[in-house]
This record gives C-alpha cells, structure tokens and sequence, in this order.
C-alpha cells in the first residue's frame, strides 16, 4: 500500500527566504506526483505535476524535483511571500491504482513579513 | 486550468435531513470524479470514484447507503449524505481530471458541511 509521507508538518519562515518541502512515498511504481496548494476552508489549487519519467517541474517561483527511485519528491519556492503561507500537499497516482491518488499529510507553511 | 466547481460552499442542515452536494467541471468534460472528505488539520481521504453513467467505486469503510453518489453526465456528480448526523459535519471536496492516462486532477472549491 502506498504511503505518502510530509516533512516537515509545519515551517514558520521569513520573507523573502526560500522554502523548501519534502514528499516521500513507499512504491516507486507512480504513474505521476502532484503538489496542491490549499489555503484554511478552500479547495485544492494544483501547482505542479511531473509525469514518472520526468525528474522536475517548473512554474514561476516554484520547482519540484522528482526521484523515482529513492521515492521522493521536492517542491522549492524562491523568495518568499507572506502571500505563499499556506498548506502545501502532494499526491501520487500509483499505476496499479488506477486514477486514484494518495496525499501526503500536507506542510503548514507561514511566510512571515 | 480547467475549472471545477462545487456548491454549496457552506450548508448547515439539522440531523436526520439529507443534504446534497454538486461537482461541475465547467470547461471540460469529466467521466470520472472523485470524492473527498477533509477533518480539520489532516489530509483528504478518498470515500469514492464516481463514473459516469454507472455506480460509484467506494472505499472501504464508507457507507455508500449514506453517501449516495450519481454521475448522471459528463460534467455533473452529485454527492447526497443521506440522513445526516453531527459527525458527518466535514468538509468535502470533490475532483476531476481532464483527459486520460496523465490527466491532471483539479479539485473544486470544497463545501463545509455542518450538521446540528
């Protein structure tokens, strides 16, 4: 079964500084990883996604990075914003799974001014 | 992005009513949907995969006379929690992709659900 795991829970950090979130998964055999944004009350605002055979994405200030085989992904976002706190998620489809995904436990993050 | 659409956003309802619960994916047609459940603090839990035109896949541990699930079109699923309870009061989200084989998923914008 796959598990999808967050680290850290939370991260209080500066304006300006850069973040940067981690994802692990247990089975390498992902079809593709997504990252979500969700600010408090709201749905899900998709940020990323890489494809298996991909080893990174970029959009704007956001990069994600892809590791199939050590099963992890990271999701880096440049200078900071008060505006970027938010809980950050990620997902993976696994091939066997179907369209199904699997969220990690989701990073809390505060960008303060 | 494509757009997904969800209402209401917020619904408060007394115990023992039913209470139902719209997906529309607004520019894009959709033939699988997904539901989603959120507890405050924690991650979404899968409770179904609703296909169009047939029954829902439930999870395990979901009640699917509770949670009554259609796809009567290409952009509409509906989730109906049927005699509600105060520990039904959840947030929940619903999801669709676009296209097939790597289709990314879009999720709408949630409807909190309060049961007196």
């Amino acid at each position: 079964k796959q598990e999808v795991t967050q680290i850290p829970a939370a991260l209080s950090v500066p304006e300006g500084e850069n973040l940067v979130l981690n994802c692990s998964f247990t089975d390498s055999a992902i079809y593709n990883l997504q990252w979500f944004r969700q600010d408090p009350g709201k749905g899900l605002t998709s940020l990323l996604l890489i494809q298996s055979s991909q080893r990174e994405q970029t959009s704007g200030r956001l990069n994600a990075s892809l590791d199939k085989s050590s099963g992890r992904s990271t999701l880096y976002i440049a200078a900071s914003q008060p505006g970027d706190s938010a809980t950050y998620l990620c997902a993976v489809r696994v091939q066997a799974a179907g369209n199904k995904l699997t969220f990690g436990g989701g990073t809390r993050v505060l960008v303060k001014p | 992005g494509a757009v997904v659409s969800q209402h209401p956003s917020r619904v408060i309802c007394k115990s023992g009513t039913s209470v139902k619960i719209e997906c529309r994916s607004l520019d894009f047609q959709a033939t699988t949907m997904f539901w989603y459940r959120q507890f405050p603090k924690q991650s979404l839990m899968l409770m179904a995969t609703s296909n169009e035109g047939s029954k829902a896949t439930y999870e395990q541990g979901v009640e699917k006379d509770k949670f009554l699930i259609n796809h009567a079109s290409l952009t509409l699923s509906t989730l109906t929690v049927t005699s509600a309870h105060p520990e039904d009061s959840s947030f929940y989200i619903c999801s669709a992709r676009t296209g097939s084989g790597s289709g990314e998923l879009f999720f709408g914008e949630g409807s909190r659900l309060t049961v007196l």
